[in-house]
């Protein structure tokens, strides 16, 4: 059974630091994806990861996906306040079309003054 | 643009009572996907459609749980005879066929049982 696990589960930071979020996952897939929650709304998706090595970014967000380690990074550069969320890593069966997606318990993000 | 639409947004309902969720997908979307979300946590898989045809269901779905896309556009989730560990946030998404297809989430229905 595939098992998704994401460090930390809570993060404070300063604005303008840099942090990193990883998202380890337990069996094969090249399927790797990024959502952002904010309280009480809907899931955001952030980045598709296909393949290995391969690397995203979106403003001051950046993730990468290293499938022999079964390990994604979610890199945050010179955090502000409005990336406060929580963010999800999801990933995909290694065969067949996008179908059922499994879940990390989330990071959750405050980025403080 | 329209997104993914839930209805209702918040369903407070008494244990043993039945309740239905509607979800109505990005038009030209013809996978849709329901999910669970608890405090806490990750959303969990419930079960999906590809049009009108239920493709995958979770061991979560039990025998009280049941899902239909009649006609392969909006989407009905029943819970029979609710239990207070029903109490969740039911979440449906949709996408176009294809690994590289992000899903794409509603705001969801939070389901409180008294």
């Amino acid at each position: 059974e595939l098992k998704v696990e994401q460090n930390p589960l809570f993060l404070s930071m300063q604005e303008g630091k840099n942090y990193t979020i990883y998202c380890n996952y337990s069996t094969t897939s090249d399927r790797l994806y990024w959502y952002r929650q904010d309280p009480g709304k809907s899931l955001e998706s952030l980045f598709v990861l296909l393949s290995n090595g391969a690397v995203k970014q979106e403003g001051r967000l950046m993730a990468s996906l290293d499938t022999k380690a079964r390990l994604s990074t979610l890199h945050i550069t010179a955090a502000v306040h409005d990336l406060s969320a929580t963010y999800f890593c999801a990933v995909g069966p290694l065969t067949g079309t996008a179908s059922k997606l499994t879940f990390g318990t989330g990071t959750r993000l405050q980025v403080t003054l | 643009d329209t997104g993914v639409s839930q209805d209702p947004r918040h369903k407070i309902t008494k244990r043993g009572q039945n309740v239905t969720f509607r979800c109505d997908p990005i038009s030209e979307h013809n996978r849709l996907y329901w999910y669970r979300q608890t405090l806490g946590q990750g959303p969990e898989f419930l079960t999906y459609f590809q049009n009108e045809a239920q493709l995958e269901k979770s061991r979560l779905l039990s025998d009280r749980f049941s899902a239909e896309r009649p006609k392969g556009s909006f989407s009905t989730l029943e819970i029979q005879r609710t239990e207070q560990g029903d109490s969740a946030m039911y979440l449906c998404a949709s996408s176009f066929v294809g690994f590289n297809q992000p899903q794409h989430f509603g705001d969801g229905t939070r389901l409180s049982i008294l």
